[in-house]
């Protein structure tokens, strides 16, 4: 079955700079890729994914990046925000034959953007 | 926020009783879906649920069992609680999803239910 690294668990930034989420998959059938953002106590909420005929999808700060040959995909967020300051979770779903298995989710990014 | 309730939203309980979280929606999707998460682990599923009457096992289903009689209703059920069983228990929903050859499909979340066995 699947699997989805995600690294690193932690982040900390300084307020306008860049950051980076990577994470890795492992059944190359995986064909969609989303990642959650949640705010201490609430909800996880989709912020962006792409699908795997797609290399990059971008909205406003916020891009996406698939690379399939090595199985991995990242989150980059521009001009980072205090309101940034969030886990982040990456998942992946495979396509078993037509078929479309669950989401794997990683085990989340907590981004601390320092003022 | 895609018209997720669940209840309680809180929840004590003793090890060995019976516990079951509610999920609700008034969105009409046909799949939902019961997750956990603790820390270290993210989100993991417990069970899914692909219409009335249709549900199936996720990754951690042990000590769990479900029921949906009806397309908004998603019901949870812990037998009889066990410490291990604490956790936040998310509920979502999505329009298509597993088993389907429709477009991937998109999750959407409920406000989650903080349940603590004692």
């Amino acid at each position: 079955g699947e699997n989805v690294e995600q690294h690193p668990s932690t982040l900390s930034v300084q307020e306008g700079d860049s950051a980076v989420i990577k994470c890795t998959y492992s059944d190359s059938a995986s064909n969609y890729f989303p990642w959650y953002k949640q705010e201490l106590g609430k909800r996880p909420q989709l912020i962006i994914d792409i699908r795997s005929n797609v290399g990059e999808k971008k909205d406003q700060r916020i891009a996406v990046t698939l690379n399939k040959t090595a199985k991995h995909f990242s989150l980059h967020i521009t001009e980072t925000q205090p309101e940034d300051s969030a886990v982040y979770f990456c998942a992946a779903t495979a396509n078993y034959g037509g078929s479309q298995g669950n989401l794997i989710f990683g085990k989340g990014t907590k981004l601390s953007v320092k003022p | 926020d895609a018209g997720i309730t669940q209840s309680p939203r809180h929840k004590v309980t003793e090890t060995g009783t019976p516990v079951t979280l509610r999920c609700h929606q008034t969105e009409n999707h046909r799949y939902m879906y019961w997750y956990r998460q603790d820390p270290g682990h993210g989100l993991r599923l417990i069970h899914y649920s692909y219409g009335v009457k249709d549900t199936d096992k996720g990754e951690v289903s042990d000590g769990y069992s479900v029921s949906r009689s009806k397309t908004e209703d998603f019901l949870l059920t812990l037998e009889s609680a066990t410490s291990s069983q604490t956790s936040v228990y998310f509920c979502a929903i999505s329009e298509s999803g597993p088993g389907t050859g429709r477009r991937p499909y998109e999750q959407y979340f409920g406000p989650g239910t903080r349940l603590t066995v004692t």
